[in-house]
């Protein structure tokens, strides 16, 4: 089966360094994805890694350790507007096109 | 734009009434996926399709129904909704295989009273 561990809540303060951290269980590897999802809306990429290391992207950067089967997405300099679920999802299963999604981490940023 | 449109957004329907909630892309993508959100559950895969007139299921196709009959228009067809099919639904594409970056429709609540 496909698990994906992720925190349920986390809360940080503006301008603040937040990590939201991923383990995943899968069977097959294709990559995998960070999305950010507000309040009633649908979800929107933020990142893929499919190799080891770190992928930097303005204020955000996703790490991935294949051997581990870790991940983690850290925003810098958090702003009001970051406050969202954030979904960590795999691309694995038999096909490696099957998307397997973690519960998602509700962030709440405080002024 | 590039996008993809689910309608309806939001539908209140009775038990046993079917329904269709269509979804269509206009970015030629070949794989297309079906998710319903549930509180404390988060996103799970209903169907999804790789190509036209290939489909399979996801973790909960139990009550569902699909088809890829064109590239664009992936429907999702609910032929008796129960009360427990009530959701936020989403239709999502993306180029390849599934594992390059998926966009999103905007959603559809549906509501099985």
């Amino acid at each position: 089966g496909q698990n994906i561990d992720q925190p349920t809540e986390m809360t940080a303060t503006e301008g603040a360094i937040v990590q939201i951290n991923c383990t995943y269980q899968t069977s097959g590897f294709n990559g995998l994805f960070w999305y950010q999802q507000h309040a009633g809306e649908a979800p929107t990429f933020l990142s893929y890694n499919v190799l080891d290391g770190l992928e930097e992207k303005g204020r955000f950067s996703s790490f991935l350790s294949r051997s581990k089967g870790y991940s983690y997405l850290l925003l810098k300099e958090l702003q009001m507007k970051d406050s969202a679920s954030y979904l960590c999802a795999v691309a694995g299963g038999s096909t490696l096109g099957r998307l397997y999604f973690g519960r998602g981490t509700q962030l709440t940023v405080w002024p | 734009e590039a996008q993809v449109t689910q309608n309806p957004r939001y539908l209140i329907t009775v038990t046993g009434k079917k329904l269709t909630v269509t979804c269509s892309q206009n970015m030629n993508h070949e794989y297309m996926s079906w998710y319903r959100q549930d509180p404390g559950l988060g996103l799970r895969q209903i169907y999804y399709s790789m190509n036209v007139e290939v489909t399979d299921k996801g973790d909960v196709p139990e009550g569902y129904k699909v088809s890829r009959k064109e590239k664009r228009n992936f429907p999702l067809i609910l032929e008796s909704p129960s009360p427990n099919q009530t959701s936020l639904y989403f239709c999502a594409s993306s180029h390849g295989q599934g594992n390059t970056e998926a966009f999103f429709g905007q959603g559809t609540r549906l509501t099985v009273v």
